[in-house]
């Protein structure tokens, strides 16, 4: 039973390039993140939105943005993606009345 | 200082061994506890929610002490599947935007 998805597993982009990663959740949560995971530095929020339209930035916003139009998908932009935004980037879903973040699978981003 | 700390290990255990580590926060007012587990290359997963007064799930108990500010995960009679990372993360704010993760403690289980 999958809950939440993301459009790739593994992407290879060019610098300079803009990347779309997509995040789909299909348990009716307000919330939504975009993290990403490196080595030695754990999981360290990009962005999350409370609610459609609505985001709010975390702690490493720089060189990203997000849309979300619709409730259930989450989108992820790197603008101009650089050698330093190869990362494994995983989103997550939260109901308001819930404690349990629901991960996807991940989408390990490379940028040569 | 940072707000969720742990040991990044590794933890290299004997399989039917009990393992236990540590996770310290620096936000007195934080207000809700978690263990994830992350198996490798593959998504967090929760793995349990740490109440005031402790709690066990089978083979696995955590407990919260409020006035040293840690949470801790014990694994009693651990098995090879154990093996995994198992990431703290800690609600500082009470919003979503509060949950704050540990960068995780890496446990390896031998045969």
């Amino acid at each position: 039973d999958v809950k939440v998805t993301q459009s790739s597993r593994y992407l290879v982009k060019r610098t300079g390039e803009k990347v779309f990663l997509e995040c789909v959740q299909d348990m009716d949560h307000e919330n939504m993140f975009w993290y990403r995971q490196d080595p030695g530095l754990g999981l360290r929020l990009i962005y999350f939105s409370y609610d459609v339209k609505m985001k709010e930035k975390g702690d490493i916003p720089e060189g990203y943005s997000v849309s979300r139009e619709k409730k259930e998908r989450f989108s992820l932009i790197l603008e101009s993606a650089s050698t330093n935004q190869t990362s494994m980037y995983l989103c997550a879903s939260l109901g308001r009345e819930s404690y349990e973040q629901y991960f996807g699978p991940g989408t390990r981003l490379t940028v040569t | 200082r940072k707000e969720v700390e742990q040991d990044p290990g590794p933890f290299n255990v004997p399989e039917g061994a009990t393992v236990a580590f540590n996770c310290t926060y620096s936000n007195s007012a934080s207000q809700s506890f978690f263990w994830y587990r992350q198996d490798c290359r593959k998504e967090p997963k929760l793995l349990m929610s740490v109440y005031s007064s402790g709690n066990e799930d089978g083979r696995f108990t955590a407990q919260l002490n409020r006035a040293s500010q840690y949470i801790s995960l014990l694994i009693r009679d651990s098995k090879l599947s154990d093996s995994a990372t198992y990431l703290c993360v800690v609600n500082i704010g009470g919003g979503a935007d509060g949950l704050t993760f540990g960068k995780g403690t890496h446990l390896i289980i031998q045969p």
